[in-house]
This record gives C-alpha cells, sequence and structure tokens, in this order.
C-alpha cells in the first residue's frame, strides 16, 4: 500500500538550532517528492520536488534531501518566521497525492 | 510560482444551506483540479478531482450529492457543499497542477474556513 510518514510530529526548536524533518515513503515507482509550508488557516506553499535519489534542493535556511526510502527537510539557523506546518506528498497513480501528516514546527525566539 | 485563487476564505452558513465555494488558476490553464478537506492538525485528504469538461471523480467516502463539483473552464472549479450541516465545518482546499516538461508541481489555493451553524 502506498504511504507517507513523517516525523516527528511536532518539534519546537530554539532559534538558530538547526535539524531535520523526516518523511518516509512507501510507493512503488517514486515520480516526485514534493515539500510544502503550510501556515495556519492557509493552503500550502510549495517549496520543492525532488525526483531522483541523492538529489538535493535548497532554498534560503532549507535543504531538501532524497534518498530511495526517505527525505529530509533540514533546517540551519531556523528563525521564529520559519514556524509552520511542513508537509511532504508523493503523487500516485495518474494524478493523486498521497500526503504525510505533517511536522508541526515551532521555532522559539 | 503559479497563481491558484480561492474564494471565500471564509464563510459562514446556517444548516440546511448550500455554499458555493470557487477555485481559479490565474496564469495558467489547469484542465485537472483537486478538492481536499483539512481537519486541525491533520493532514489534507483528498475529496475529488475536478475534471474539466467531465464528471469528477470522488474519492471513496466522499458523497457526491453532497459535495457538488463543477469544472466549467481550464480555469475554474468550483465546490458546492449541499444541505450544509455542523459536521460540514472544516478547511476545504483546491489545487491545481500546472505541468512543465517534467516539473508537475501543485499549486494550491488559500483554502476556505467552512462554518456551518
Amino acid at each position: 500500500e502506498d504511504q507517507v510518514t513523517q516525523s516527528p510530529e511536532a518539534l519546537r526548536l530554539q532559534e538558530g538550532e538547526s535539524s531535520s524533518l523526516n518523511c518516509s515513503y512507501t510507493v512503488s515507482g517514486l515520480r516526485g517528492l514534493f515539500w510544502y509550508r503550510q501556515d495556519p488557516g492557509k493552503g500550502p506553499e510549495f517549496l520543492f520536488t525532488l525526483y531522483s535519489a541523492g538529489e538535493e534542493k535548497e532554498k534560503e535556511r532549507l535543504k531538501a534531501t532524497l534518498t530511495k526510502k526517505e527525505s529530509f527537510l533540514h533546517i540551519t539557523a531556523p528563525k521564529p518566521e520559519d514556524s509552520a506546518t511542513y508537509l511532504c506528498a508523493v503523487p500516485v497513480g495518474t494524478y493523486k497525492y498521497i500526503f504525510g501528516t505533517g511536522t508541526r514546527l515551532k521555532v522559539l525566539a | 510560482g503559479a497563481v491558484v485563487s480561492q474564494h471565500p476564505s471564509r464563510v459562514i452558513c446556517k444548516s440546511g444551506t448550500s455554499v458555493k465555494i470557487e477555485c481559479r488558476s490565474l496564469d495558467f490553464q489547469a484542465t485537472t483540479m483537486f478538492w481536499y478537506r483539512q481537519f486541525p492538525k491533520k493532514s489534507l485528504m483528498l475529496m475529488a478531482t475536478s475534471n474539466e469538461g467531465s464528471k469528477a471523480t470522488y474519492e471513496q467516502g466522499v458523497e457526491k450529492d453532497k459535495f457538488l463539483i463543477n469544472h466549467a473552464s481550464l480555469t475554474l472549479s468550483t465546490l458546492t457543499v449541499t444541505s450544509a450541516h455542523p459536521e460540514d465545518s472544516s478547511f476545504y482546499i483546491c489545487s491545481a497542477r500546472k505541468d512543465r516538461g517534467r516539473d508537475t508541481e501543485a499549486f494550491f489555493g488559500q483554502g476556505t474556513r467552512l462554518t456551518v451553524v
């Protein structure tokens, strides 16, 4: 069964304290893995797409990496404005996406 | 990135009434749009796939007659919650996919907070 699991469910960091979020997936024939940021009461905002193991992408303090079984979202020296829920998703079938349950990140000043 | 606009952002309605939510792709054509529902502190649950010019494809357990979807043009899909009840209160989000060669990215609307009283 296709599945996406994210951990931890919630994470509290001090400002400047780097950490990583995990997204594990079980899908047949991965056709991309997507990371999104979601602020409370808002729709998800696209961050990255990764397609193959070993691929990395960076944006400001965020770096996403991909292996054959999981993806990591590394946050370097986070700031309070990085506080949000981070979602990963994989496409299955023709159009459908499966989303993980997300990691709620809180960065304390 | 591409822009998907969803309207309204918040709506309060009385039980038994119907509510329409619009989803527009502002700078690209979307033959397929998606409607999600999200419960507090939970992830997105796909409700249905909206196809331009044809019937929507509903996920298992989603009532077709309660959640009416119309994809009248390449830039507009609507979700109508009919005979709304308090248990329909939720956060509804639409999404549209934009094909860019190998990359196919899904862009999301701002979401609609529906409260049924």
